[in-house]
């Protein structure tokens, strides 16, 4: 398998643009985790999907942010519009039912200027 | 809410020296997993203890796990420079699905 693949590895954008990122998951994979991660407050997880249906989205920063998951192979995770300290590595990992290890994306790099 | 808090922050030492990073949390929890992320990559699963386990081996890594005093420790043996890494502590927290990662240690091996 290719593993969790993200794309793109790198955005830079400017402020008020949108942004959308996207994230193909492991194929049999049920969960699928948004992770945001900075310097300053580590990894961060913003949401999550089991068998599609967003399970738990407190950690979404606000309503500029949005994720869905139309299907088990792909997700998205829109910022609209964007700010500067929306600047991070945006991670995607997905896992299996009733196993616990998870299986990351390389990351986006995100550049909000 | 950061629940697991990975001390030190940062380690270096020498190669073939043993590094030896801990974990500490606050709730109660199912099983606490460690992570590796090399830089500029995503994380990778490197050991799992589960709640009512002690100790677990894997390779060169070796994890304890003390529920009473809420705390994890991760023993890297006969470090190499491949181990320059940040390490994670992460906790499925008691009846929940999604695990909590601390911010992490970052582990220099000199050559």
């Amino acid at each position: 398998d290719a593993g969790v693949i993200q794309s793109p590895r790198h955005e830079v954008t400017e402020m008020g643009q949108e942004v959308t990122l996207r994230c193909k998951p492991i194929s049999g994979h049920d969960y699928l985790f948004w992770y945001r991660q900075t310097m300053m407050r580590g990894l961060e997880l913003l949401i999550y999907f089991n068998n599609n249906v967003p399970i738990d989205d407190s950690g979404m920063p606000e309503d500029r942010f949005s994720a869905k998951m139309p299907n088990a192979s792909f997700s998205t995770l829109k910022i609209q519009p964007s700010e500067p300290r929306d600047s991070a590595v945006y991670f995607c990992a997905s896992s299996l039912e009733g196993e616990y290890e998870q299986y990351f994306g390389p990351g986006t790099r995100l550049t909000v200027t | 809410s950061q629940q697991g808090e990975e001390d030190p922050q940062a380690l270096s030492i020498q190669e073939g020296e043993n590094a030896t990073m801990n974990c500490s949390y606050k709730t109660s929890i199912n099983n606490l997993q460690w992570y590796r992320q090399n830089s500029g990559r995503g994380l990778v699963h490197l050991i799992l203890i589960r709640s009512n386990e002690r100790e677990k081996h894997s390779g060169r890594l070796r994890v304890t796990l003390d529920t009473s005093k809420k705390s994890s420790s991760l023993l890297i043996t006969a470090s190499r420079a491949a181990d320059t890494a940040s390490y994670f502590c992460a906790t499925e927290v008691y009846r929940d699905d999604k695990i909590i990662f601390g911010k992490g240690t970052r582990l220099h091996i000199l050559p």
